[in-house]
């Protein structure tokens, strides 16, 4: 079975803290991304890595930053938290682009920001 | 205008009723399509796949229309289990690997 493992279901920060979000996935996939999902928004693309120390802005990637310095793990930073930051955030990894391009979530971080 | 929209429901339908979801995208160019569900407070996971052809898993039945747009879930026979939110899925070009998602669709089935 794939596993997504993300560091903390539930975090509180305050505005203007680093925040970092921390995703390790144990398959050997290139591939990871990171969402956060609002009530009405659905899920929206922050970020994403198709390789090793190689990213990619997805739709919403302001105010966030992300690492990937080994193969099984990336990171999201907030470099200064915001109130309008506070919401779920998921983290996925898949294999390389396939025709099927099946993703894999991890049980989400709920973040306040307060 | 989304990208991939849903009715975001809720459909409220009693045990062994059949029920179904629709879902539009914009992008023609898009190649592959899924259905997701997501309980209360957890993470999406694959439901199905959506074929072209169509395709069935048990009770549950997809179909795309490429020249509409559309996708199409039918659940037949809703078990209590079925309660959850259901979210479209489309993969708009193979070389962005990303998916986009839909908002879903909140089904509550009754006893």
């Amino acid at each position: 079975d794939v596993k997504v493992t993300q560091s903390s279901r539930y975090l509180v920060k305050r505005t203007g803290e680093k925040v970092f979000l921390e995703c390790v996935q144990d398959m050997d996939h290139e591939n990871m991304f990171w969402y956060r999902q609002d009530p009405g928004l659905g899920l929206r693309l922050i970020y994403f890595s198709y390789d090793v120390k190689m990213k990619e802005k997805g739709d919403i990637p302001e105010g966030y930053s992300v690492s990937r310095e080994k193969k099984e793990r990336f990171s999201l930073i907030l470099e200064s938290a915001s109130t309008n930051q506070t919401s779920m955030y998921l983290c996925a990894s898949s294999l390389p682009v396939t025709e099927r391009n099946i993703q894999y979530f991890g049980a989400g971080t709920r973040l306040s920001v307060l | 205008r989304k990208e991939v929209e849903q009715d975001p429901g809720p459909f409220n339908v009693p045990e062994g009723a059949t029920v179904a979801f629709n879902c539009t995208y914009s992008n023609s160019a898009s190649q592959s399509f899924f259905w997701y569900r997501q309980d209360c407070r957890k993470e999406p996971k694959l439901l199905m796949s959506v074929y072209s052809s169509g395709n069935e898993d048990g009770r549950f039945t997809a179909q795309l229309n490429r020249a509409s747009q559309y996708i199409s879930l039918l659940i037949r026979d809703s078990k209590l289990s079925d309660s959850a939110t259901y979210l479209c899925v489309v993969n708009e070009d193979t070389g962005r690997r990303a998916l986009t998602f839909g908002s879903g669709t909140r089904l509550q089935v009754q006893p």
